[in-house]
């Protein structure tokens, strides 16, 4: 069965570098997402993408954050600054059209330190 | 602000037993529901729902999306060791969007051999 694909499984940064995460949809897929689960809490939006661009950001995603799709397959999530806060599970999702179910990705687990 | 609230928060049965996982939301502009099941990282697709009182199933695994009490259950009968997982329901909207999904805080059922 297809699978979305994330790499790092596991990234520590210490607090003020970047990080990219990064992502492999399915390749037929349109519809792209960046979710975080901080630690013991709800899973969050923070980004979709689809044409190229972002087509909705939640409150979490600010200027620190920015996503690309660089090369047709990749798909990555960068942090310019990170901050202790951002340590949290971010998995990537992925889905043909809209009115079908997402497929998520492993996950990259962000420590901050 | 989109609000998706899942009962019981945890719950431990024998192995064999039926259990109810409930969820209920306050959502603008409704699309569809979704339960996913989480072992270790990425959520698995389970069921999506977008009509009321049609009942899908998958094995041992039912559900049904309730639209005039904004509510759906996620039934599971006979359940085996491999069922314990975080079961999170999500609700996706708007209609004509990007339709991000705004996920409960999950219930973590456990099932004893």
């Amino acid at each position: 069965e297809p699978e979305v694909t994330q790499t790092p499984s596991h990234q520590v940064t210490q607090m003020g570098q970047e990080v990219i995460l990064r992502c492999v949809p399915i390749s037929n897929h349109l519809y792209f997402y960046w979710y975080r689960q901080i630690l013991g809490q709800k899973v969050e939006f923070l980004v979709s993408f689809y044409n190229n661009e972002i087509s909705e950001k939640s409150e979490i995603f600010d200027d620190q954050f920015s996503v690309e799709r660089p090369d047709g397959s990749n798909f990555t999530l960068k942090i310019r600054s990170t901050k202790l806060e951002d340590s949290a599970m971010y998995f990537c999702a992925s889905r043909l059209w809209t009115g079908q179910g997402y497929t998520f990705g492993s996950g990259t687990r962000l420590t901050v330190v | 602000e989109d609000k998706v609230v899942q009962s019981p928060l945890s719950l431990v049965v024998h192995e064999g037993d039926t259990v109810t996982l409930n969820c209920s939301y306050e959502v603008t502009n409704f699309r569809s529901l979704l339960w996913y099941k989480q072992e270790k990282k990425a959520p698995t697709f389970l069921f999506m729902l977008t009509s009321s009182g049609i009942e899908k199933k998958s094995g041992r695994l039912s559900s049904i999306l309730d639209k005039k009490e904004l509510s759906s259950i996620l039934n599971i009968t006979a359940t085996q060791t491999g069922d314990s997982a975080i079961y999170l329901c999500a609700v996706s909207g708007p209609k004509d969007g990007n339709e991000k999904l705004t996920f409960g805080t999950g219930t973590r059922l456990t099932i004893i051999p």
